[in-house]
């Protein structure tokens, strides 16, 4: 079995600020992880995933998430917030290999971005 | 074309229409799939497609049919639905079978459904 637990529901920042959002994941096996984005009224966009190459995995949009197999986290981070950035975020994994097609979806946790 | 389109953005019905969502991709696509995501939720899967074939229903209610015309197009036919079944409805594409390592998903923008 495999899940996914966003430590924050809701995170706010101010613009220009880091961002961190946290990922832990459990799984029986090598995952694929991945990181959504969904703005307002709007369908999910990818902004990087992990497949077992590098473990520093640089995204769209100046994201980038480092796996930590140790730790079971998969965290997303920004150096400079922008208003832009305000979304929903998915932290989602996914057993690789065989005939496994399910994705697991964290619960999101909404990015506010203040002035 | 590197986008999942998707028809209509809204829709309005009431428990005894039948209407029909439609998606398209046109990027060489193999599998595709149907999500239902309501308010603050994450998307729930409900259908996948593999080369054009049904592969997994997650238990969905027969009112809800899909419908795999060519591996370009995805459709999902809605009859006798509740109010409950209000929600964004989303598609999805992947290159190629869903096991794939690091295969992700593409997603369209999504219908949004108010069933009256």
């Amino acid at each position: 079995a495999q899940s996914v637990t966003q430590l924050d529901s809701h995170v706010s920042v101010s613009e220009g600020t880091p961002v961190l959002l946290r990922c832990n994941y459990s799984s029986s096996y090598s995952p694929s992880l991945f990181w959504y984005v969904q703005h307002p009224n709007k369908g999910l966009q990818l902004l990087l995933k992990y497949t077992s190459a590098a473990t520093l995995v640089k995204g769209i949009n100046g994201f980038e998430a480092e796996f930590k197999k140790s730790e079971t986290s998969f965290h997303l981070t920004k150096p400079s917030a922008h208003m832009s950035d305000a979304a929903e975020y998915f932290c989602v994994v996914r057993k690789s290999g065989g005939s496994n097609y399910k994705l697991t979806f964290g619960k999101g946790t909404l990015l506010t971005v203040n002035p | 074309d590197t986008e999942v389109t998707q028809t209509p953005k809204h829709l309005v019905m009431g428990m005894t229409n039948k209407k029909s969502l439609k998606c398209e991709q046109h990027m060489g696509h193999r599998a595709m799939y149907w999500y239902k995501q309501k308010a603050k939720k994450p998307p729930e899967l409900m259908f996948v497609y593999s080369y054009e074939k049904l592969s997994i229903n997650e238990s969905v209610p027969s009112r809800f049919s899909p419908e795999c015309p060519n591996s370009s197009l995805l459709n999902l036919h809605l009859h006798a639905l509740q109010p409950e079944d209000s929600a964004l409805y989303l598609c999805a594409s992947s290159p190629t079978g869903p096991g794939r390592r690091g295969n992700e998903q593409f997603f369209g923008p999504g219908t949004r459904l108010t069933v009256l």
